[in-house]
């Protein structure tokens, strides 16, 4: 059975700090991805990766950077969290189709 | 750039058929796909279509295309309260990996 799994479903952070947001997939695939979903606005790209260490920027990828160390591994990180990130985040990793994780709803304060 | 429209909001009666559409620009476009969330989860892959088939059939759901128009929609017979849920149409194309791009997604809502 596929599985995408994200490390937590819900966070709330403060403005200014250091935020992970870990992706995990056990398919095997080369392709993964990182969204946001707001309201109103559908799934925005942020940033996409098709190998080990390598990524891709996506639509909105400002405020946002990725790491890659390990095929099953997908990290996005924000260097310094904003209220306008708030948001609720999607990982996915694809074939032909795309693969999505429960999503982790974080907060900003 | 290539775009999905799609219309926000749907309102069905129990038991009636739903009908969501979309649109698409890309005219390469190899599979086109419908997707469902449910509240508070993740997106779940519905059903897709290669773009050289114009209907695929899956228990309750249709999917018609109409490559010439750009057109996608997924009909749902004998809408059930489980129904409820934001359905997005996406796509991709050979030239694009797999890069997917979804439409903004349409809530389905259920009258009883």
């Amino acid at each position: 059975d596929v599985k995408v799994t994200q490390s937590s479903r819900y966070l709330v952070k403060r403005t200014g700090e250091k935020v992970f947001l870990e992706c995990v997939q056990d398919m095997d695939h080369e392709n993964m991805f990182w969204y946001r979903q707001d309201p109103g606005l559908g799934l925005r790209l942020i940033y996409f990766s098709y190998d080990v260490k390598m990524k891709e920027k996506g639509d909105i990828p400002e405020g946002y950077s990725v790491s890659r160390e390990k095929k099953e591994r997908f990290s996005l990180i924000l260097e310094s969290a904003s209220t306008n990130q708030t948001s609720m985040y999607l990982c996915a990793s694809s074939s032909h189709q795309q693969y999505f994780g429960p999503g982790t709803r974080l907060t900003v304060t | 750039g290539e775009d999905v429209e799609q219309s926000l909001f749907l309102s069905v009666r129990e038991g009636d058929s739903s009908v969501i559409n979309c649109t698409y620009t890309d005219s390469s476009s190899t599979y086109l796909y419908w997707y469902k969330q449910e509240p508070g989860a993740g997106l779940q892959l519905l059903t897709y279509i290669f773009s050289n088939m114009d209907m695929k059939q899956d228990q309750r759901l249709t999917v018609l295309l109409n490559k010439k128009d750009k057109h996608l929609s997924l009909r749902i017979a004998d809408t059930q309260t489980g129904d409820s849920a934001i359905y997005f149409c996406a796509e991709t194309s050979t030239n694009r990996d797999d890069k997917i791009i979804f439409g903004k997604g349409t809530r389905l809502h259920i009258l009883p």
